[in-house]
């Protein structure tokens, strides 16, 4: 079974500049997390979907972030103008069932906005 | 404000050795607790977790302690292995069996010694 899988790894863009990240989650998992750990801090949520609708987005740092689920399979965040604060690791996750349920994390995407 | 706390940024353990790392949380809704282990440039795994109606959770070397008056949990894990050695995150469900969004610890770094 494959993972979670993101892409690009790693992204290095100017601030000002437009960055899309995409998150493939496991094949039927109707759960679907970003979340974003700056440099030594802790690992925050952003926001959850389930299947193609946004479940919780009150972790949305500011609305130069605009994620989505067409079709309840992939996922993309855009950044639209990149700061230099939304440098991090951004994390995406899926799991299946309420009770019980563990998250699945993908490699992270690494943006760096210089 | 963090919800989630994991006040040592680093512990050392000798091998074969038992390993605690521990957790805070100030929200009492919380009802769910996970630990998830991390190695550099990968994603954090699942390691365990307990329901806040336990207060013990075993799965071979891994042991989490919940003492949900204190508003603490801890990971004991023994005997400490080298591969053991990574960054582990503690992290909170609000009544949703943790399908909902985690609020995450900053982690601990668990750096064990031959």
């Amino acid at each position: 079974e494959a993972g979670v899988t993101q892409f690009p790894s790693h992204s290095v863009i100017e601030k000002g500049q437009t960055v899309t990240l995409r998150c493939d989650p496991i094949s039927g998992h109707d759960n679907l997390y970003w979340y974003r750990r700056v440099m030594g801090k802790e690992i925050k949520f952003l926001l959850h979907f389930v299947k193609e609708s946004k479940q919780d987005e009150s972790g949305m740092p500011n609305n130069r972030f605009l994620a989505e689920r067409t079709g309840g399979t992939y996922s993309t965040l855009k950044v639209q103008p990149a700061e230099l604060e939304d440098s991090g690791v951004y994390f995406c996750a899926s799991s299946q069932g309420r009770l019980g349920t563990r998250h699945f994390f993908g490699q992270g995407t690494r943006l760096t906005v210089v | 404000d963090q919800q989630v706390k994991q006040n040592s940024p680093s512990l050392s353990v000798q091998e074969g050795r038992i390993s605690i790392l521990n957790c805070d949380y100030t929200n009492s809704m919380f009802d769910y607790f996970l630990w998830y282990k991390k190695y550099p440039a990968e994603g954090p795994t699942f390691l365990i977790s307990i329901s806040s109606i336990k207060d013990k959770n075993e799965d071979g070397r891994f042991t989490v302690f919940l003492n949900k008056s204190a508003k603490h949990l801890s990971l004991h894990i023994v005997p400490s292995q080298p591969g053991d050695s990574a960054v582990y995150f503690c992290a909170a469900s609000v009544a949703g069996g943790g399908a909902d969004g985690l609020t995450f610890g900053k982690g601990t770094h668990l750096i064990i010694q031959p």
